[in-house]
């Protein structure tokens, strides 16, 4: 099994220009996510895919846009990229546990992106 | 204040030394706690859970105290590949946009 898997890894953007992440996961998850990590920040959320067909904004999710296009893919789309948007973009995917639990988050390999 | 706080290192230790984590959290309601490790650019990975009774898992050993809203964490015999950071991870409610990440302690185990 793969896990999660995201495409590209690396990425240069000038500011302005659009582009999707994307995510996909082989372990038959209901939730997915989208955190960006900046130094010294922790990860931040983006936005979050509780199940198939549903997305929340999460914490800081201005200047994104997300697609839960199938209970496998979770995209994460920047329309016009800004230098505030390099960091590196994690994808990660969970089962919820009991009670209020999350499960664990099983992250995909990240997303380094760079906007000059 | 942050939501979730850490020990902002680095910390450098000897191999076989032991070193302690700190972690505090401002949500009193928070209700699930977590280790993550992260290795120098690669994705987190859960190291374990932590229970308010203590648990122990080979050389790790996580605390929880509720009553100081504190968590931490204790390497023991420390190798040169526990050499990571390590994220506190707290799950505040029953929402999914409350897990909160803390801002990770790095820790290098020299030889």
């Amino acid at each position: 099994n793969a896990g999660v898997t995201q495409t590209p890894k690396f990425q240069v953007l000038k500011t302005g220009q659009s582009m999707t992440l994307q995510c996909a996961q082989d372990m038959n998850h209901n939730s997915m996510y989208w955190y960006r990590q900046d130094p010294g920040m922790g990860l931040r959320l983006i936005y979050y895919s509780a199940s198939e067909g549903t997305t929340d904004k999460g914490e800081v999710p201005n200047g994104y846009n997300v697609s839960r296009l199938n209970k496998r893919e979770f995209s994460l789309r920047l329309e016009s990229a800004a230098p505030s948007q390099t960091s590196v973009y994690f994808c990660a995917s969970s089962e919820p546990g009991q009670g209020s639990s999350t499960g664990e988050l099983f992250f995909g390999e990240g997303s380094r992106l760079t906007v000059l | 204040r942050k939501e979730v706080e850490q020990d902002p290192g680095p910390f450098n230790v000897p191999e076989g030394a032991t070193v302690a984590f700190n972690c505090t959290y401002s949500n009193s309601a928070s209700q699930s706690f977590f280790w993550y490790r992260q290795d120098c650019r690669k994705e987190p990975k859960l190291l374990m859970s932590v229970y308010s009774s203590g648990n122990e898992d080979g050389r790790f050993t996580a605390q929880l105290n509720r009553a100081s809203q504190y968590i931490s964490l204790l390497i023991r015999d420390s190798k040169l590949s526990d050499s990571a950071t390590y994220l506190c991870v707290v799950h505040g409610g029953t929402s999914y946009d409350k897990v909160i990440f803390g801002p990770g302690t790095s820790l290098s185990v020299i030889p």
